[in-house]
C-alpha cells in the first residue's frame, strides 16, 4: 500500500521559514517525479512545485519561485519543501503527491499557519 | 497560466439522478502528437485529501466506479455521476496537466436535495 505522509507543518509568523517534509512507503520512490500541492482553506488545490526523479529538474509555480525550494533524498524515500519569507496567504494544507501528471497518491497534508 | 473554469459552482441532485459538471480550459489542454486530452478530474471530501477519478479526460482510475464518466476534448469537458449515491457528496475539481503549472478549477459542490 503506498503512504506518504507530510510533517514539518506548524505556526509561523510572516517572514518565517518552515521545512516541509513528506516520506514514501510502499512504490519504488526513485522512479517517480514527486509535487508538493497546496490547499487554503476553503480554497481549491494549488500546485506548488514538482521534482523529477534524481532531482536535476524542478518546476515552480512563478508566485513561489526564489522563495520555495523543493528537493528530495532517495535514499530516505523523502521529498521536501523549504520555505521561507512566508506570508500570509502562504496558511494552507500542505500535500506531498505523486506526480504521474496528474497525482494519483496523496499525503494526509500538513497545516502551515502564517500569522502574526 | 491555463485558467480552469467549472460551472455550475455548486448542484443539489436527488439520489438515483444524474449529476453534470462542466470544466474550460482557457487553452487547449489536447496534443495533437499522442492524441490526448491532459485533464484529470478529482474528489475531495471534507478533511481528506483529493482523490483522483479520471485522467486523460475520460480514463476512469482503478477502483472508481463506472457511474463516473469522463467527456470532452480541447477546452471543454464533463464529469457525469449517473445515480447519484450518498457517498458522492464532494467537491469535484478539474485539473489540466498539459501546461506547467498545473493549475485546478475552482470546484463544483454536490450535494444530494
Amino acid at each position: 500500500e503506498v503512504q506518504l505522509v507530510e510533517s514539518g507543518g506548524g505556526f509561523v509568523q510572516p517572514g518565517g521559514s518552515l521545512r516541509l517534509s513528506c516520506t514514501a512507503s510502499g512504490l519504488t520512490f526513485s522512479v517517480y517525479w514527486m509535487s508538493w500541492v497546496r490547499q487554503a482553506p476553503g480554497k481549491g488545490p494549488e500546485w506548488v512545485a514538482n521534482i523529477n526523479q534524481d532531482g536535476s529538474e524542478r518546476n515552480y509555480v512563478e508566485s513561489m519561485k526564489g522563495r520555495f525550494t523543493i528537493s528530495r533524498d532517495n535514499a530516505r524515500n523523502s521529498v521536501y519543501l523549504q520555505m521561507n519569507n512566508l506570508r500570509a496567504d502562504d496558511t494552507a494544507v500542505y500535500y506531498c503527491a505523486r506526480d504521474l501528471a496528474w497525482f494519483d497518491y496523496w499525503g494526509q497534508g500538513t497545516l502551515v499557519t502564517v500569522s502574526s | 497560466d491555463f485558467v480552469m473554469t467549472q460551472s455550475p459552482d455548486s448542484l443539489a441532485v436527488s439520489l438515483g439522478e444524474r449529476a453534470t459538471i462542466n470544466c474550460k480550459s482557457s487553452q487547449s489542454v489536447f496534443y495533437n502528437s499522442n492524441n490526448k486530452n491532459y485533464l484529470a478530474w478529482y474528489q475531495q471530501k471534507p478533511g481528506q485529501p483529493p482523490k483522483v477519478l479520471i485522467h486523460w479526460a475520460s480514463t476512469r482510475e482503478s477502483g472508481v466506479p463506472d457511474r463516473f464518466s469522463g467527456s470532452g476534448s480541447g477546452t471543454d469537458f464533463t464529469l457525469t455521476i449517473n445515480n447519484l449515491q450518498a457517498e458522492d457528496v464532494a467537491i469535484y475539481y478539474c485539473h489540466q496537466y498539459y501546461s506547467i503549472p498545473r493549475t485546478f478549477g475552482q470546484g463544483t459542490k454536490v450535494e444530494i436535495k
